[in-house]
């Protein structure tokens, strides 16, 4: 039972261009949701996050969107860098469980073409 | 300051041993949780540790057990190893422990069962 789905496992997005990353999640007791980029045989690097009470939140070239009532987000980078290069996970956690485990999704490989 | 350290970063066991994994949080954080990774797949959240409570486990057999000590490092335990237990282990801290935050990983333990 996969709660946190990132149904595209690869994409391909010229320098420059903007990069759109999406993740579904089916658990309504998710109200935090995060990124995190991995680079090969490194550990995975958080790059923002977003509570359900928000519908947007930016941090430079990344802004992640949240639609709670189709339970989907996304990570749009513009514009898209070659260091951008990387799988990218979206990750899920419910602050009334009473811990902080987060779910995460399978991983999208984005490659930014020079 | 240092991130996330983990020791060792490659281990090689053969099924049936048993293994100890090591994680330093980040300074003055004192939530500690471990994940596996296997291939192909998100990090599965295994264990969480805060104030040397346990505060969460995921979905993994008695086999696995892991402690937090005092100075807030944390060790993983797997016994009776198998094969499916070959997997890239991260450990992951958090000032609060309590969610609705980021948290941060280490670069992990690349364990091979023979």
């Amino acid at each position: 039972d996969q709660q946190v789905k990132q149904n595209s496992p690869s994409l391909s997005v010229q320098e420059g261009r903007i990069s759109i990353l999406n993740c579904d999640y089916t658990n309504s007791m998710f109200d935090y949701f995060l990124w995190y980029k991995k680079y090969p045989a490194e550990g995975p690097t958080f790059l923002i996050s977003i509570s359900s009470i928000k519908d947007k939140n930016e941090d430079g070239r990344f802004t992640v969107f949240l639609n709670k009532s189709a339970k989907h987000l996304s990570l749009h980078i513009v514009p898209s860098q070659p260091g951008d290069s990387a799988v990218y996970f979206c990750a899920a956690g419910a602050s009334n469980f009473g811990n902080e485990k987060l779910t995460f999704g399978t991983g999208t490989r984005l490659t930014i073409i020079p | 300051d240092a991130g996330v350290t983990q020791s060792p970063t490659h281990l090689i066991k053969t099924r049936g041993q048993h293994v100890t994994l090591r994680c330093s949080p980040i300074s003055g954080h004192k939530s500690v949780s471990w994940y596996q990774q296997v291939l192909g797949q998100g990090p599965q959240f295994i264990f969480q540790y805060y104030e040397k409570e346990e505060r969460g486990r995921g979905n993994f057999p008695d086999r696995f057990s892991a402690r937090q000590f005092p100075n807030y490092s944390s060790e993983l335990n797997v016994n009776a190893l198998l094969l499916g237990d070959s997997a890239l282990y991260l450990c992951a801290s958090s000032f609060r422990g309590g969610g609705n935050q980021p948290q941060h990983f280490g670069d992990g333990t690349r364990l091979s069962i023979l």
